[in-house]
Formats: structure tokens, sequence, C-alpha cells
């Protein structure tokens, strides 16, 4: 079945970029998004990308696909405390129903 | 709008008590979700409808009974239930299914179930 890959951990100091990885096995995935996922919140959607595209910036955020490897990343600039958070990862192929999310990735912001 | 209202934002029940979630979109969704999320978990998800018609259920206990009133609506019973149940209850909402368009999330409720 389809599997979704992150790591579970990322620390970085406030100011830096943060880029987090994600891995996916499901070669026929149509979209992938990034959620971000505050402590005891709901899902946000951060962005999304097309699978016939390779990149997308929307301010701070860069998604960067790489379909041949099926890897997907997010970029986030200028880091700030509050990018504190999980963000999970997630894709959904044509015609499916369902959101395959990945497991998430923490990531702490050092003032 | 591109909010999803959940209420209520906790609940804590009784192992006899019955109890309803609430979802509620009015950005003209036609499809909606319910995903249970335990700590530390991605989200799983639950049901799905579309057109306001149950079109996935993905093998949950009779226990957890969703209702989708209207468009806009989307409600789950919760009756029974049990310790291990207790989890954040995730509504979300999608244009469509299928893998074209985002879906949106709402701030989820907390159940505790004892």
């Amino acid at each position: 079945g389809e599997d979704v890959e992150q790591s579970l951990f990322l620390s970085v100091r406030e100011g830096d970029s943060s880029v987090i990885n994600c891995t996916y096995t499901d070669s026929s995935s149509t979209y992938l998004y990034w959620y971000k996922q505050e402590p005891g919140a709901g899902l946000q959607l951060l962005t999304y990308i097309f699978s016939n595209m390779d990149m997308k910036q929307d301010q701070r955020l860069t998604v960067l696909l790489n379909k041949k490897d099926k890897h997907l990343s997010l970029r986030i600039a200028d880091t700030q405390t509050g990018d504190s958070a999980i963000y999970f990862c997630a894709e959904i192929s044509g015609g499916s129903y369902q959101l395959t999310f990945g497991k998430g990735t923490k990531l702490s912001v050092i003032p | 709008d591109t909010e999803v209202t959940q209420t209520p934002k906790h609940l804590v029940m009784g192992m006899t008590n019955k109890k309803s979630l609430k979802c509620e979109q009015h950005m003209g969704h036609r499809a909606m979700y319910w995903y249970k999320q335990k700590a530390k978990k991605p989200p799983e998800l639950m049901f799905v409808y579309s057109y306001e018609k149950l079109s996935i259920n993905e093998s949950v206990p009779s226990r957890f009974s969703p209702e989708c009133p209207n468009s806009s609506l989307l409600n789950l019973h919760l009756h029974a239930l049990q310790p291990e149940d207790s989890a954040l209850y995730l509504c979300a909402s999608s244009q469509e299914t299928g893998g074209n368009t985002e879906a949106f999330f709402g701030q989820g409720t907390r159940l505790t179930v004892v």
C-alpha cells in the first residue's frame, strides 16, 4: 500500500531556514500537501503542489518535488518561534478518497 | 470563509453516555470527512461523505455513527464508547472527493472517555 515517510524531529535556530523532508511510494500521487498542527489544534493546510510541478513558492515557504525520487521537501525561510509545530506531509492519488499522511515532523525552533 | 467549525472543542463522556460531535462548513464543499487522531500519530480516516451520502466507512465500530443532515453539516454520534476511543476527532471538507482539491480541517474535538 501507499506509504509516506518523514523524519520525526527537526531543531533549528530562530532566523535559520528549516527543511522538512518527506518520501512517498505511490507513483500515482496527484497532489502532495503540507499541513501544520500546533499543540492541541487541528490541521492547517500550509501549501500543496500538483505532481506535474517541481517547485512552488509561497512567501516564506518553498516546496520542492522530485517526482523521480518521490521526494518532497518543505523549506521555511527565516524560521520563527511561531513555526514550532508538527508538520505532516500527505498525498492523495487520482480517484482516491483518502489522504495518506506521514507520521509528522516535530519542528522545534530555538530562540 | 475557509473555516471548518467543530463543536464542542472538548468533551468528557462516560462509557454509557450518548453524545454527538458536530462539524459545519459553508464553503460549498460536497465532501466531508471524519478523522481520528491519537497522540503523536497522524490522523486516520474514519468516514467519507460525498454529496451527503456515506461513501467510505473504514471499518469503524458501530459505536461511532456518522450522519450528514445536509451539505453543510456532519455529525458523529457516539454511544457506548471505550476509554481507548479517547482521541482528537477531526472533521475535514473538500470541494470534491478525489485528488484534485485540498482538504480543510477543523480544530478538532478532544474526546476523553472515562
